[in-house]
């Protein structure tokens, strides 16, 4: 297993249209994370899985967007009637939570969208 | 959330050590401090990461003073591939949930010349 695994890498769209990125985690790991980063800022906090289970989002998460992880395996972020504010790296990390490990999130490389 | 600051810039020169001191004023009781490295167009990768006093790795140190409310990270013998984005981040931490008070610091870019 070479990683956190995200596709495409790039994205260019226009307005109004919708994406879907996908984010393969480390195979053992079960809890998988969505964040955005925007040029020069850290990256936010977007949702959370444990398995399958969507158990947290942030407020950042407006309807337009949509996380899913079925089988609690890989994982799609959507997001409908694109706007140019959603330009930006979608970052997607996973972590194993076990009793004996920090709670260390690797990251993949990112989807970088461009909402022209 | 805790409110995150950390100097926007540092320059160093090859072989010297590096200190990146991140404020986390308002850090919860249950907070972890982990520091991530980031390179143009990567994602974020883990350094270290502690609750309190000193940790080490084989690439980094952490200190963290009695208060929590802030810490540094120590780059010992910094080389050229040094040079990237460093960020703080203080969230959960094992067997922890709560990742919408997670929240990374603007970060801190470091450039290490020769």
């Amino acid at each position: 297993d070479t990683g956190v695994s995200q596709n495409p890498r790039h994205k260019i769209t226009k307005r109004g249209q919708n994406v879907t990125f996908r984010c393969d985690p480390i195979s053992e790991h079960n809890r998988l994370y969505w964040y955005r980063q925007t040029l020069g800022q850290g990256p936010e906090f977007l949702t959370y899985f444990q398995n399958e289970a969507q158990l947290e989002k942030s407020r950042l998460l407006s309807d337009r967007f949509s996380a899913e992880r079925p089988k609690g395996s890989f994982s799609t972020l959507e997001i409908q009637r694109t706007e140019q504010g959603d330009s930006a790296m979608y970052l997607c990390a996973s972590s194993f939570d076990a009793r004996v490990a920090k709670n260390i999130q690797y990251f993949g490389a990112g989807t970088r969208l461009s909402v022209l | 959330l805790a409110k995150i600051t950390q100097p926007i810039s540092m320059d160093s020169y090859e072989g010297q050590e590096v200190n990146i001191t991140c404020s986390h004023n308002n850090i919860a009781t249950n907070d972890y401090i982990t520091w991530y490295q980031q390179f143009p167009s990567q994602g974020p990768r883990f350094i270290i990461q502690g609750y309190k006093t000193k940790v080490t790795n084989e690439v980094a140190f952490l200190f963290i003073p009695a208060d929590r409310k802030s810490s540094t990270l120590s780059l010992p013998r910094v080389s050229l591939s040094d040079t990237a984005v460093y960020y703080c981040l203080v969230g959960p931490g094992p067997m922890s949930t709560g990742f919408q008070k997670l929240v990374f610091g603007t970060g801190t870019r470091l450039l290490v010349s020769p």
